[in-house]
């Protein structure tokens, strides 16, 4: 069966600080994979998708950045958080357009303070 | 960017009671998803709804896109303290690696 996980699971953080988010799925291949940024008790705002090894699409310019190192890896970075980084951040992924049903990680919470 | 709306954004209301969360856009979508979230986890997948005027049930709840399929709803019968959460409809985007996720409502069920 397919899993996929996230860490760390939560993550206090002060402005100007980098970050590194990773992702990992386990039991499938070339899986479509997701960054979402959620707002407490809201929608999900795509960040970035990639279909494949080194291919990333950003969806909103931002001080954030992803890659995708290996076919089951998807790291969420950024230089230097700001206030308004602060969020929920999910991975997902799909097994092939992302149109299929996404599957979530458990996500991170990250407070920039 | 396609946009969903989702009324109301937060609804409480005691065990047993009927409620209808809409999602609504000014856009087409080829089809639409239904998630369910707890709190502190990634959404659920509960539906995907594909043809105008499709009807899925999930026991007491019951989806419907709109004929038009710019907009779909989720009623659920005799809610329970379970059916707490946040419900986010995600609408199949113009690109092939898009979902537009909608707004959300947060359900609470009082016992």
């Amino acid at each position: 069966s397919q899993t996929i996980h996230q860490w760390p699971a939560t993550l206090v953080q002060p402005v100007g600080s980098p970050l590194s988010l990773e992702c990992t799925v386990e039991g499938t291949s070339n899986p479509n994979l997701y960054w979402y940024r959620q707002a407490a008790g809201r929608g999900l705002q795509l960040l970035f998708y990639s279909v494949g090894i080194g291919q990333i699409s950003s969806e909103v310019p931002q001080n954030l950045s992803a890659s995708r190192p290996q076919d089951r890896q998807f790291i969420l970075s950024s230089k230097k958080l700001l206030l308004s980084d602060s969020g929920f951040y999910l991975c997902a992924w799909s097994y092939g357009q992302g149109t299929d049903t996404q599957y979530f990680g458990p996500g991170t919470r990250l407070t920039v303070l | 960017t396609q946009l969903l709306e989702q009324s109301p954004q937060f609804l409480s209301i005691q065990e047993g009671e009927n409620l209808t969360v809409y999602c609504n856009s000014s856009s087409v979508f080829s089809s639409l998803q239904w998630y369910r979230q707890e709190p502190g986890e990634g959404p659920v997948l509960l539906v995907t709804v594909v043809t105008g005027g499709e009807v899925k049930k999930l026991k007491r709840l019951t989806f419907q896109f709109g004929d038009a399929r710019k907009d779909s709803s989720l009623h659920i019968t005799a809610a329970q303290p379970g059916d707490t959460g946040l419900y986010l409809c995600a609408g199949e985007g113009r690109g092939a690696n898009n979902l537009f996720f909608g707004t959300g409502t947060r359900l609470t069920v009082i016992p």
